[in-house]
């Protein structure tokens, strides 16, 4: 099974600060994925990429950005992070041939 | 933008109970994908199923794309299957992932 592994798994910033999320896969999968989980909307898009280098804009992706450093490894930074960021996020991978996806842990993330 | 429905939102079984959960979605699709998750629990597939109907274990899904509708059934429900089912399509590139709220079960023994 691929696996897909995030750090940190909890998170506790300030109103402002400035938090980086990491995800990491292992199985050279070309898609990965950063959505957050929230109580009454379920699970929302924020960024994803199709491989190094590269960006796509989710469906909630104000005050995020994200980076894809190598195939690898796909980044979600909170710049000047809000208590509305306040969620569980998961990150996921897939491959362009099989769509099964794969899901990370997930990262608790409590801004104060 | 594709819309993902499910319900019911929550369910109660009793143990050795059959359940069905059902999934709509807005935008004709052929890729749906079911997953399980334990309260605050990454996410597990259950089943990738596009068309048809498919078999895991316990679990059958059965897609009618051109109803844009999935439904999963749990046979002889066990505690552990308590947790919550969630349903996924992808959109028409292929490309992105749209989960539905899931559905809430809850089996008692």
């Amino acid at each position: 099974e691929a696996a897909v592994t995030q750090s940190p798994r909890n998170k506790v910033t300030v109103t402002g600060g400035n938090v980086t999320l990491s995800c990491r896969q292992t199985n050279s999968h070309n898609y990965m994925y950063w959505y957050r989980q929230d109580t009454g909307h379920g699970l929302r898009l924020i960024h994803y990429s199709y491989g190094a280098g590269n960006l796509q804009i989710g469906d909630v992706p104000d005050g995020y950005k994200a980076t894809r450093t190598t195939q690898e490894d796909f980044f979600l930074l909170l710049e000047l992070a809000s208590p509305s960021q306040t969620s569980l996020y998961f990150c996921a991978s897939r491959d362009n041939a099989n769509t099964e996806v794969f899901f990370g842990k997930g990262t608790r993330l409590t801004v104060v | 933008e594709q819309q993902v429905q499910q319900s019911p939102a929550s369910l109660v079984l009793q143990e050795a109970e059959n359940a069905e959960l059902q999934c709509s979605f807005s935008i004709f699709t052929n890729q749906v994908q079911w997953f399980y998750q334990r309260p605050g629990g990454r996410l597990v597939s259950l089943l990738y199923n596009p068309s048809g109907t498919k078999q895991s274990g316990r679990l059958t899904s059965t897609t009618v794309i051109k109803e844009r509708r999935s439904s999963l059934h749990i046979s002889s429900s066990q505690i552990t299957d308590s947790g919550t089912y969630l349903c996924a399509t992808y959109n028409s590139a292929g490309n992105k992932l749209t989960f539905g709220i899931g559905t809430r079960v809850l089996v008692r023994p």
